[in-house]
């Protein structure tokens, strides 16, 4: 099984450009998020989705925008690229169970903005 | 603000020895998670505890949950150098939205052989 699969892997855009971070998995899980990674902040929440049609935002969403048209795709627009979007990117997808979620990671996408 | 916090923030330690790492809230967790994550990969999941006093054991790694389910501990015995990477803790909130993951900033974990 691919798990969850992001593209692409790095990007360099310069400031005020447009792109979309590709998101994939293959193990039918309604639940999928994006979460950004910078030094010594953790990882925190962009945008997550309970489902097709279904999305919301997490602690940092503005600069980014969210779809979900099929279970399987979750993809992140940047509309208009900022130097304070760099970092490395990670989707995520998951399934309940009593008392939480399991969560499975991509392997990220390094964006630098110039 | 924070709402998991972790410490030590790095810890660098030679082979063999033992270490634990600590993730603190006084927000109360439904479970607790605990991820590896290596350079240029995503996190990946080694442990879920859920029950409040809850203690679960992987191979060299021990975790618990605590009493009051505000924090957790990672034990690992006999550090080896395949054991670096960086900690990360991470749970919903009890009465978070469908069970949405805070995750703490990571302990940067380095065993030298």
């Amino acid at each position: 099984n691919a798990g969850v699969t992001q593209t692409p892997k790095f990007q360099v855009l310069k400031t005020g450009q447009s792109m979309t971070l590709q998101c994939a998995q293959d193990m039918n899980h309604e639940y999928m998020s994006w979460y950004r990674q910078d030094p010594g902040m953790g990882l925190r929440l962009i945008h997550y989705s309970v489902g097709a049609g279904i999305t919301d935002q997490g602690e940092v969403p503005n600069g980014y925008n969210v779809s979900r048209s099929t279970t399987e795709d979750f993809p992140l627009r940047l509309l208009s690229a900022a130097p304070s979007q760099t970092s490395v990117y990670f989707c995520a997808s998951s399934y309940s169970f009593v008392g939480g979620r399991s969560y499975t990671f991509g392997s990220g996408t390094r964006l630098t903005v110039v | 603000t924070q709402l998991l916090e972790q410490s030590p923030q790095f810890l660098s330690i030679q082979e063999g020895e033992n270490l634990t790492v600590y993730c603190n809230s006084s927000s109360v967790f439904s479970s607790l998670q605990w991820y590896r994550q290596e350079p240029g990969e995503g996190p990946v999941l080694l442990v879920t505890v859920v029950t409040g006093g809850e203690v679960k054991k992987l191979k060299r790694l021990t975790f618990q949950f605590g009493d009051a389910r505000k924090d957790s501990s990672l034990h690992i015995t006999a550090a080896q150098p395949g054991d670096t990477g960086l900690y990360l803790c991470a749970g919903p909130p009890v009465g978070s939205t469908l069970g949405r993951l805070y995750f703490g900033r990571g302990t940067q974990l380095t065993v030298w052989p």
